[in-house]
């Protein structure tokens, strides 16, 4: 089992240039996470997924959008990328909601994004 | 509402135990600890939900003290193997989503 599995791991771009993030798991889980990472801030939530078909906003949405076509796969979307969001990102699936079920979250080994 | 983490740093020697204290000042439904070594993925450790028990597994241990609405980890005997950064999720509510605390990082050296 590869478990949660992020593409690419490393990028670096222009300020105003647009990418996707692509995290995908093998667990079927039905939740899915997206994170950023920066010092002394701890994991601060982006975005995250209750099932296919479904997003919604977490703690820091501004500036991404997200999408969940397939069970296995949760996109994270930079439109026009800002330096404000240099990060390392961190994608995360869990089989129920966060403590409410017991169940742990598993995490991806991130994506490190600067941006120029 | 970002969780409170104390200390922000610790150091140890080999075989020295460690306590890392997690505070809310809303109360707590539950709250999870996590472990991360430099470069790496979080890794879950435990959850403890509101009136349960404390856990543990080998020497670690966590408990969840409701009238402070604190959760405390408890590494006993550290090994070098401990070290990284600590992190408790707390969830405030059924189902909400929980916050990251900003972590402690523990250095154990030989």
């Amino acid at each position: 089992n590869a478990g949660v599995t992020q593409t690419p791991k490393f990028r670096v771009l222009k300020t105003g240039q647009s990418m996707t993030l692509l995290c995908a798991q093998d667990m079927n889980h039905e939740y899915m996470y997206w994170y950023r990472q920066d010092p002394g801030m701890g994991l601060r939530l982006i975005h995250y997924s209750v099932g296919e078909g479904t997003t919604a906003k977490g703690e820091v949405p501004d500036g991404y959008n997200v999408s969940r076509l397939k069970k296995q796969n949760f996109l994270l979307g930079l439109e026009s990328a800002a330096p404000s969001q240099t990060s390392v990102y961190f994608c995360a699936s869990s089989y129920g909601f966060g403590g409410s079920s017991n169940q742990p979250q598993h995490f991806g080994d991130g994506t490190r994004l600067s941006i120029l | 509402q970002q969780p409170v983490q104390s200390p922000q740093a610790v150091i140890l020697r080999e075989g020295e135990d460690a306590v890392i204290n997690c505070s809310s000042s809303k109360a707590l439904y539950s709250v999870h600890w996590y472990r991360q070594k430099h470069g790496e993925a979080p890794v879950f450790l435990m959850i403890l939900l509101k009136g349960g028990e404390q856990k543990g597994h080998e020497k670690i241990s966590a408990s969840f003290n409701e009238k402070k609405q604190q959760s405390s980890l408890y590494l006993t005997a550290s090994q070098l193997s401990y070290s990284g950064t600590y992190f408790c999720g707390t969830e405030y509510s059924y189902g909400q989503n929980f916050v990251f605390g900003p972590g402690t990082r523990l250095s154990v050296l030989p």
